[in-house]
């Protein structure tokens, strides 16, 4: 199917867990991004990447890792989990300076 | 104070009734989105723009890069349209309101 897609949709980890979070767009799109979405907060940027092998941080990125070896994908790594990292993340993708198409979201919560 | 303000954060309106909801930034931007995102749903791009109107359907968002104001109008509304708005500029990266919550009764 044409789109973006993340994955898992719900996560249940523990403190201490390394967690990776899938996303892969079918369209070929320069820019990835990766948010956080936290009651109180507008979305927050964690990374974001503009071509392959190209990532950049955002906002938030303390206790993330990506990376983008294929245009498609741009997995989100928790390298150790912590409560403050429960939240609902977002992937998304543009083609330069369009709209952006997101993904459905991936509901983490860390135990 | 940030840099990315939505109002009002919630809504309820009457089936039918004309809704407005005001997006006001601080920043210098190259384009404001208008994005949509349903109860436990996904988010989806409702407008791209960069200056004056743009219409899809019920929905019309407007902005005024002078006065860095954007407003999304959503005329007869309907109990679908329940969702939470977000106003999102994009300066050299993506910045987001916190959403406008709008329910809309039978």
């Amino acid at each position: 199917d044409a789109g973006i897609t993340q994955s898992p949709r719900y996560k249940i980890t523990e403190t201490g867990r390394q967690v990776t979070l899938m996303c892969h767009q079918t369209w070929s799109h320069s820019y990835m991004f990766w948010y956080r979405q936290d009651l109180g907060h507008g979305l927050r940027l964690i990374y974001y990447s503009a071509a392959a092998d190209i990532t950049d941080k955002g906002e938030v990125p303390d206790g993330y890792v990506v990376s983008r070896s294929k245009t498609e994908n741009f997995p989100l790594t928790l390298e150790s989990a912590t409560r403050s990292q429960t939240s609902v993340y977002f992937c998304a993708s543009q083609p330069g300076d369009t709209e952006a198409f997101f993904g459905q979201g991936t509901r983490l919560t860390v135990v | 104070k940030n840099e990315v303000e939505q109002s009002p954060q919630n809504l309820t309106a009457q089936e039918g009734e004309f809704i407005t909801i005001n997006c006001s930034y601080s920043v210098g931007i190259s384009a404001l989105h208008w994005l949509q995102q349903h109860p436990g749903g996904g988010i989806v791009s409702l407008f791209m723009l960069s200056s004056g109107k743009k219409k899809h359907g019920r929905l019309i968002a407007t902005i005024n890069i002078q006065e860095k104001h954007s407003s999304l109008h959503i005329t007869a509304s309907h109990p679908r349209d329940s969702a939470v708005y977000i106003c999102a500029v994009a300066t050299d990266k993506l910045i987001f309101g916190t959403g406008t919550r709008l329910q809309v009764f039978p």
